[in-house]
């Protein structure tokens, strides 16, 4: 099955940008995958789907500040212009056959 | 536009059973491929199950066979969740989530979450 890394934490300054990196495991780098964000004490919202190609669909109502590359195993959200309401964790999630599996979060930190 | 509305707060004793809802609004959850997601104090998000309406199985994560149950009554656009031999590890947010009517999509619509605290 398939296994996706992200680093724990990132900090950058408002009104700055900031790239968070998912990574998928050997012999999964094709793998479509989808970002979410979770603000302090409320539930996942889903921002995309990303494809290996770098196309991405953002989901309704997320702003044109948030975009998705994608390079090799790696999967990439752009988060530009920061805000403070960005300041949240970021969760990766792709899935197989018969799982669905999520990374271990990135907690974005606007200083 | 989907809505996912879980039901409240429980407090369990170890050894106990819990179950959650999700009523579904806005689509009709027998179209939809229902998925239920859990997060620990603390932790990160943790996959434990899904519906394929496609052919109409449910697969459950290998940590949580044997004691996790999801089932779906689509006359009240409700899903279930039930979790059995509850321990103090389970203390969590109960999430449900859908991506619409396919398995192999991702969750674009969650629930508002549901703590579940198992505690002697």
């Amino acid at each position: 099955q398939p296994l996706l890394t992200q680093s724990s934490s990132a900090s950058a300054s408002l009104g700055s940008s900031v790239k968070l990196t998912c990574t998928l495991s050997s012999g999964h780098s094709d793998y479509i995958i989808a970002w979410h964000q979770q603000q302090p004490g409320k539930a996942p919202r889903y921002l995309m789907k990303l494809e290996h190609s770098g196309s991405y669909n953002k989901g309704s109502g997320i702003p044109d500040r948030f975009s998705g590359s994608s390079s090799g195993a790696d999967r990439y959200l752009t988060i530009s212009n920061l805000q403070s309401e960005d300041g949240a964790d970021y969760y990766c999630e792709t899935w197989d056959s018969d799982t669905r599996v999520f990374g271990g979060g990135t907690k974005v930190t606007v200083l | 536009q989907v809505h996912l509305t879980q039901s409240g707060a429980e407090v369990k004793k170890p050894g106990a059973s819990v179950k959650v809802s999700c009523k579904v609004s806005g689509y009709s959850l027998s179209d939809s491929s229902m998925h239920w997601v859990r997060q620990a104090p603390g932790k990160g998000l943790q996959w434990m199950g899904g519906f394929d309406p496609l052919d109409g199985e449910t697969f459950y994560a290998p940590k949580f066979q044997g004691r996790v149950t999801m089932t779906e009554d689509t006359s009240t656009d409700t899903a279930y969740m039930e979790l059995s031999s509850l321990k103090s590890e389970d203390t969590a947010v109960y999430y449900c989530a859908t991506g619409g009517g396919a398995y192999f999509t991702p969750l674009d619509s969650w629930g508002q979450g549901t703590l579940v605290t198992v505690s002697s």
